[in-house]
């Protein structure tokens, strides 16, 4: 039962450059969501879809895009990395039935320099 | 909107001391659900408990307990009889059910240290 699986793990990119964040899930879940964690701040979200092919921005979704072309995967991607994107990244999905909570990847530590 | 407030930043106990962690929320809508989190040094995020804002009776599991307050906007955590196992960063989230449903907006949790 892999869950919901967070691919890389770390990662140092230098200012300027772009990357792409990929969660995946197992579990037929609708809803997937990114949230960054910063000292401090708590877990902030990011960007978040209900579904295959729908996405929407959360409270920070600035220089940062998404897509769900698969049901079962939400790509983050920076287009142009800043040291102000330095974070923990998580991943998190949920059903779309009633009180459901949360699952969450193991997390993407990401370095800008 | 919703808003989650976790007005304590850290908390250091000695172990076997009963700890409570405070969540305040705020939300419009008459239906929505909380949820406790933890996450230890480790790093991942540890689902604890969710409730439903239609059910106000506490729970315990273990030592931890929960204690609903709709009266005072409140879903405070209990550890009793702490451990240095429960060391970690704790998370209060809130999602509602009418406009912005799908959001899961979090405190900005609590770090708990119990020492030896």
């Amino acid at each position: 039962n892999a869950g919901v699986t967070q691919t890389p793990k770390f990662r140092v990119l230098k200012t300027g450059q772009s990357m792409t964040l990929l969660c995946a899930q197992d579990m037929n879940h609708e809803y997937m969501y990114w949230y960054r964690q910063d000292p401090g701040m708590g877990l902030r979200l990011i960007h978040y879809s209900v579904g295959e092919g729908t996405t929407a921005k959360g409270e920070v979704p600035d220089g940062y895009n998404v897509s769900r072309l698969k049901k079962q995967n939400f790509l983050l991607g920076l287009e142009s990395a800043a040291p102000s994107q330095t974070s923990v990244y998580f991943c998190a999905s949920r059903s779309g039935t009633g009180p459901s909570e949360a699952f969450f990847g193991q997390g993407t530590r990401l370095t800008v320099v | 909107a919703q808003k989650v407030t976790q007005a304590q930043t850290e908390i250091s106990v000695v172990e076997k001391e009963d700890v409570t962690l405070d969540c305040v929320y705020e939300t419009r809508d008459t239906t929505y659900y909380l949820f406790w989190y933890k996450q230890p040094p480790s790093g991942e995020l540890v689902f604890l408990i969710r409730r439903n804002s239609f059910d106000e009776q506490n729970e315990i599991s273990g030592r931890y307990s929960w204690n609903f307050q709709k009266s005072t906007s409140s879903f405070n955590f209990t550890i009793t009889a702490s451990q240095v196992v429960d060391s970690a960063v704790y998370f209060c989230a809130l999602r509602g059910t009418q406009g912005g449903s799908e959001k899961l907006v979090f405190g900005k949790g609590t770090k708990l240290t119990v020492n030896p």
